[in-house]
């Protein structure tokens, strides 16, 4: 199985409500990201956390990292109807020449 | 400062023929990384280009799939025969010296083989 696996698959709430990503990762890491893509679209850098670092925000963004659990979660709260894409967490795998490993992807689905 | 920038953002051949996919870096950045998106994927590392050095081909396959980053000009990744398989969205992304860790991607060339 691959590196980054988020989960859920899909997610679909309501606007205002707070979304919840997670997303957990197999090797040891120099820093884990999150990116958005819009459909058809490239990837909107979101946040990036280091392996040392255990949360940090952005904006309406909150992300944690467990290195014990291999496992990160995004938070974003207060939701909008513009936060429709899907979601992806990526990881720099330490000596891995900062290529990054994707994880399949979240739909996040934001009702009006 | 102009971001990355690929070329074309839409192509369509059909099968047997050759890609060529033109990725420029964003100015002063001298790493570019070749990832692919497969329909209802994640994205896949294929390939790590320096100036004029392949560093890391380990993503991409070994026939038909070739990558280079000259001295001058853009970063070309060329696939040579495609077949529909070959069907997806090419990103790069481009990487400085002094911030080793973020990827500024560009928008893409979204492949389709006839």
């Amino acid at each position: 199985s691959q590196q980054g696996e988020e989960d859920p698959q899909a997610l679909s709430i309501q606007e205002g409500e707070n979304a919840t990503m997670n997303c957990s990762y197999k090797t040891s890491i120099n820093n884990l990201q999150w990116y958005r893509q819009n459909s058809g679209r490239g990837l909107v850098h979101l946040i990036l956390i280091r392996s040392n670092e255990r949360e940090k925000h952005s904006g309406r963004l909150r992300v944690t990292l467990d290195t014990s659990k291999k496992s990160s979660s995004l938070l974003i709260t207060a939701s909008r109807a513009a936060d429709t894409a899907s979601y992806f967490c990526a990881t720099d795998a330490a000596g891995a020449n900062s290529k990054l490993t994707f994880g399949k992807g979240i739909t996040l689905s934001v009702r009006p | 400062n102009a971001g990355v920038m690929q070329n074309p953002r839409h192509l369509v051949r059909r099968r047997g023929q050759e890609a060529r996919l033109r990725c420029s870096p964003m100015k002063g950045h001298s790493h570019v990384y070749w990832y692919r998106q497969l329909p209802e994927e994640g994205l896949k590392f294929m390939v790590y280009l320096q100036k004029e050095n392949i560093i890391d081909e380990s993503g991409m396959p070994k026939e038909r799939f070739s990558a280079e980053f000259p001295k001058e000009g853009p970063s070309i990744l060329r696939i040579q025969q495609v077949v529909r398989g070959d069907s997806a969205a090419y990103f790069c992304a481009s990487q400085n010296n002094r911030d080793r860790e973020t990827q500024y991607f560009g928008p893409g060339t979204r492949l389709l083989v006839l």
